[in-house]
């Protein structure tokens, strides 16, 4: 089993839908956890760390469900703008820190 | 403030040729991490280092060698070429604790 896996998509969508990604990790003492952002033929750039209680940043919701061991993203009212490669990080071990294992991505498509 | 800086944007090589890729950073992050990144396969960690003559091995370090000689710069080196090295590459550094990797832009080299 990879140690993050990630459902490649594309997911496609119209301009102000909602869409979730899950994200499923293997290891059960991970700590901390991220989503990144990635434009075609670009650097990945943080989206949002994944805290326990969840967290939101206007249009987007982090989730993490430990006992089932996965991380959801959440996109309301999505913009074409959003039209992107998103990627769920995880420690690579146990108090790894820094050091950062990437699924293989969702690849969102958001259409007028 | 530069962030990341990494030379070349792109690179051609012949197989068996040998090359570095220069990493730089001007934020004083002592971990620093080399990545591929290959269609479908998402980022692999290549070598990382958590300070200045520190390096270890990620999940896929063969053909490439590494070193850390100051806090700014985290060169990989390419010693044979081959057309399996043929990737995207990214620089990474984050601060000590853990925390959001920044990214370079990314060096594109094809191996013929």
């Amino acid at each position: 089993r990879k140690e993050v896996e990630q459902d490649p998509g594309p997911f496609n969508v119209p301009e102000g839908a909602t869409v979730a990604f899950n994200c499923t990790y293997s290891n059960s003492a991970s700590q901390s956890f991220f989503w990144y952002r990635q434009d075609c033929r670009k650097e990945p750039k943080l989206l949002m760390s994944v805290y326990s209680s969840g967290n939101e940043d206007g249009r987007f919701t982090a989730q993490l469900n430990r006992a089932s061991q996965y991380i959801s993203l959440l996109i309301r009212d999505s913009k074409l703008s959003d039209s992107a490669t998103y990627l769920c990080v995880v420690p690579l071990a146990p108090n790894a820190g820094n050091m950062l294992t990437f699924g293989g991505g969702t690849r969102l498509m958001v259409k007028p | 403030n530069a962030g990341v800086t990494q030379t070349p944007k792109f690179q051609v090589l012949k197989t068996g040729q040998s090359m570095t890729l220069q990493c730089a950073q001007d934020m004083n992050h002592e971990y620093m991490s080399w990545y591929r990144q290959d269609p479908g396969m998402g980022l692999r960690l290549i070598h990382y280092s958590v300070g200045a003559g520190i390096t270890d091995q990620g999940e896929v370090p063969n053909g490439y060698n590494v070193s850390r000689s100051t806090t700014e710069d985290f060169p990989l080196r390419l010693l044979s070429a081959a057309p399996s090295q043929t990737s995207v590459y990214f620089c990474a550094s984050s601060p000590p604790g853990g925390g959001p990797l920044h990214f370079g832009n990314g060096t594109r080299l094809t191996v013929t």
